[in-house]
């Protein structure tokens, strides 16, 4: 069984541009979860894809937006980059039966360390 | 507005010993919490988690208390090993968000051999 797998592992980037890091969930998940973990602090919540459609988003501008595929891959794609977006990026993924509203074990990826400068 | 804290950024101890994590929330909404362990270079994995119907949970080495009159949890690791050392995340969620969860800062623990 693979695990959860995240591409690129590293990203340099400068501020204004555009980025796309790609998450491939476990076998047999429905469900990614995206994460921003800034240097120093706990993961924070981005946006969920359940079966192809964002279902949740937390605290984060519309310049972050989300992809899921029919495979249940997914991508995040952050324009017109910040500073601030220098950050780890994990993702995780679960099987959920209704919509995502469950308790579900996530798995996480090792992440995308996104460097802007 | 951090939702879930952990005040202690670090805590060192001897190897069986008892590790001692703690973590407050200030949302009365969250009914169900969790302990993440994150090596370096690696995603954070599952290590225990608790319903707020109950206060206590426990699997091997690792007991989750919950005190939701104080808004705290913690998490005790007995005998505490070198293999522990890591950063411990941990994270709440409510019924209507499901598994979207809220971590706190993290703790990062040192078992000293």
């Amino acid at each position: 069984e693979t695990g959860v797998t995240q591409s690129p592992t590293h990203l340099i980037k400068t501020r204004g541009q555009q980025v796309t890091l790609r998450c491939s969930s476990q076998s047999g998940h429905n469900t990614v979860s995206w994460y921003q973990q800034a240097l120093g602090q706990g993961p924070q919540f981005i946006f969920q894809y359940y079966r192809e459609e964002e279902n949740g988003r937390g605290n984060f501008p519309p310049r972050f937006s989300g992809l899921q595929f029919p495979n249940y891959s997914s991508e995040l794609n952050v324009n017109a980059l910040e500073l601030d977006d220098s950050a780890l990026y994990l993702c995780a993924s679960s099987f959920e039966l209704a919509g995502g509203r469950s308790y579900n074990e996530q798995f996480f990826g090792p992440g995308t360390r996104l460097t802007v400068l | 507005d951090q939702q879930v804290k952990q005040n202690s950024p670090s805590l060192s101890v001897q190897e069986g010993r008892i590790s001692i994590l703690n973590c407050d929330y200030t949302n009365s909404m969250f009914d169900y919490f969790l302990w993440y362990k994150k090596y370096p270079a690696e995603g954070p994995t599952f290590l225990i988690s608790i319903s707020s119907i109950k206060d206590k949970n426990e699997d091997g080495r690792f007991t989750v208390f919950l005190n939701k009159s104080a808004k705290h949890l913690s998490l005790h690791i007995v005998p505490s090993q070198p293999g522990d050392s890591a950063v411990y995340f941990c994270a709440a969620s409510t019924k209507a968000a499901g598994n979207k969860l809220t971590f706190g800062g993290g703790t990062r623990v040192l078992v000293k051999p």
